[in-house]
């Protein structure tokens, strides 16, 4: 059974902060994701790695970073946090194999709020 | 810009009911096309998904519509359950694509 675990649900930062969220997957899957839920927005995509030390930019990239030194963790940084990054954040990963056809497992989420 | 467009926002159906949402997208590369489901507190997982040379795919109660030509597909959820109450998000990948690119979201809501 496919687990994705962050590493926390509920985290609350002061403006300016620097802040890091994990993300954790115990399937051998080439690709992670991490993605913010906004209500009436849907799911946007940060950042997403295909392989360890790989990025590409998402959709909405700006103010955050990324880190993947190891396949099984992916790290989302907030260099500087901002009142507009509260949100839920969610991690997910997928398998590259043909077969797959590319299914995301998620994990829980995070909800950050910046004060 | 939005490439896969959902409606409604949210939605209110009796039990037994039929429950209907619809996505329509933009991109003619796209040919890959999943639901996610999410229940309070958790993430979304897959639901069902289909490819475009197919018109139907039904899996229990859950029937995904797709109308190529039109560039929309819809999810149906016939009998709808309380259980079935959760957000409902469409989305679409291209050929060889990691990516997906998610709808805006669907809150539905069962009532008894």
């Amino acid at each position: 059974d496919v687990k994705v675990t962050q590493s926390s649900r509920y985290l609350v930062k002061r403006t300016g902060e620097k802040v890091f969220l994990e993300c954790v997957q115990d399937m051998d899957h080439e690709n992670m994701f991490w993605y913010r839920q906004d209500p009436g927005l849907g799911l946007r995509l940060i950042y997403f790695s295909y392989d360890v030390k790989m990025k590409e930019k998402g959709d909405i990239p700006e103010g955050y970073s990324v880190s993947r030194e190891k396949k099984e963790r992916f790290s989302l940084i907030l260099e500087s946090a901002s009142t507009n990054q509260t949100s839920m954040y969610l991690c997910a990963s997928s398998s590259r194999t043909s077969g797959s056809m590319h299914e995301q497992f998620f994990g829980p989420g995070t909800r950050l709020t910046v004060l | 810009q939005q490439q896969v467009k959902q409606s409604p926002q949210s939605l209110i159906v009796q039990k037994g009911g039929i429950s209907i949402i619809n996505c329509a997208y933009e991109n003619t590369a796209f040919d890959y096309f999943p639901w996610y489901q999410q229940f309070p507190g958790k993430g979304p997982a897959l639901l069902i998904a289909i490819r475009p040379d197919v018109s139907e795919k039904k899996e229990g109660r859950f029937t995904i519509s797709f109308n190529k030509s039109a560039k929309q597909f819809s999810l149906h959820i016939m009998d709808s359950q309380p259980g079935d109450s959760a957000t409902y998000f469409c989305a679409a990948s291209r050929r060889g694509a990691q990516k997906l690119v998610f709808g805006q979201g669907t809150r539905l809501t069962i009532n008894p």
